[in-house]
C-alpha cells in the first residue's frame, strides 16, 4: 500500500529537549516536505527536499532541521524545543512539479 | 512569496444544500490549484485539482473553478452528505524555483446537518 508514515503519532515533550520525528514513504517521490498545522493558520511548510541531499528553508524554518540521506526518509529534527513549537506536524511526498500530494497521518507535538 | 486566502473559516450547510469555499491568490505565476479534504485524525487527500489552462472542472458532486484574471478559485460542493463534514484546504502552486511548493490557505470546517 502506498503511504507515507509517520513517527511518532503523539509527543509530549519538556523545553529544550532535542527530538526527532520520522517520516517514511514508499512510493519513491523525490518532493517531500514537511508541514505545521496550527488553528486558523492552515498548513505552513517548514522545509522540503527536492531529493537527496538537497534540502530548502520552507516559510517558517525557525527551530527546525531536516536531512535527506536517503530518497525514502525525511526526518523532522527539534534541536532545542519551545512552547511556540506546539502543533500538528504533516509530512507528505510527491512526485516532482504539480502532482498530487502524499500526507502522513500527522504527529501531534506538545512542548510543556 | 504566495499568499493564499481562504473563506470562511467555518460553513454550516444542511444535508442535501450546496456548499462553496472561496480561496484568492497573489502570486500570479502560480499555476495549480489543488484542494484538499482532512478527516478527522488523518492527513489532508487530495479531492480534486485545477491548472491554469482550464476554467472548471467536475468530478462527480464535486467542482472547481478558476478565474486567473481575479486571482481566484472555488470549490463547490452540491448535494451534499455528513460524510462531506471535514476541513478543506485550498493551495496554489507556481513554477520556476517554486515548482512542486504548495501554499496553502487557512482551512474552512464544513459541517453538514443531517
Amino acid at each position: 500500500e502506498a503511504q507515507v508514515t509517520q513517527n511518532p503519532r503523539y509527543l509530549i515533550t519538556v523545553t529544550g529537549k532535542k527530538l526527532t520525528v520520522t517520516c517514511s514513504q514508499n512510493m519513491n517521490h523525490e518532493y517531500m516536505s514537511w508541514y505545521r498545522q496550527d488553528p486558523g493558520l492552515g498548513l505552513r511548510q517548514i522545509y522540503y527536499s527536492m531529493n537527496v541531499e538537497v534540502t530548502d528553508k520552507g516559510d517558517v524554518p525557525e527551530g527546525y532541521k531536516v536531512s535527506r540521506k536517503e530518497k525514502r526518509n525525511f526526518p523532522l529534527i527539534l534541536e532545542s524545543p519551545s512552547p511556540n513549537q506546539t502543533s500538528l506536524y504533516f509530512c507528505a511526498s510527491s512526485l516532482p512539479g504539480h502532482r498530487e500530494a502524499f500526507f502522513g497521518q500527522g504527529t501531534r507535538l506538545t512542548v510543556v | 512569496g504566495e499568499n493564499v486566502e481562504q473563506h470562511p473559516s467555518t460553513l454550516s450547510v444542511q444535508e442535501g444544500d450546496s456548499a462553496v469555499i472561496k480561496c484568492t491568490y497573489s502570486d500570479s505565476a502560480s499555476n495549480y490549484f489543488p484542494w484538499y479534504k482532512q478527516e478527522l485524525g488523518k492527513g489532508p487527500q487530495l479531492i480534486i485539482d485545477i491548472r491554469s489552462n482550464v476554467g472548471e472542472k467536475k468530478d462527480q458532486r464535486i467542482a472547481v473553478t478558476l478565474n486567473k484574471t481575479a486571482k481566484h478559485f472555488s470549490l463547490h460542493i452540491t448535494e451534499t452528505q455528513p460524510e462531506d463534514s471535514a476541513v478543506y484546504f485550498c493551495a496554489a502552486s507556481a513554477g520556476g524555483t517554486s515548482y512542486g511548493k504548495l501554499t496553502f490557505g487557512q482551512g474552512t470546517i464544513l459541517t453538514v446537518h443531517p
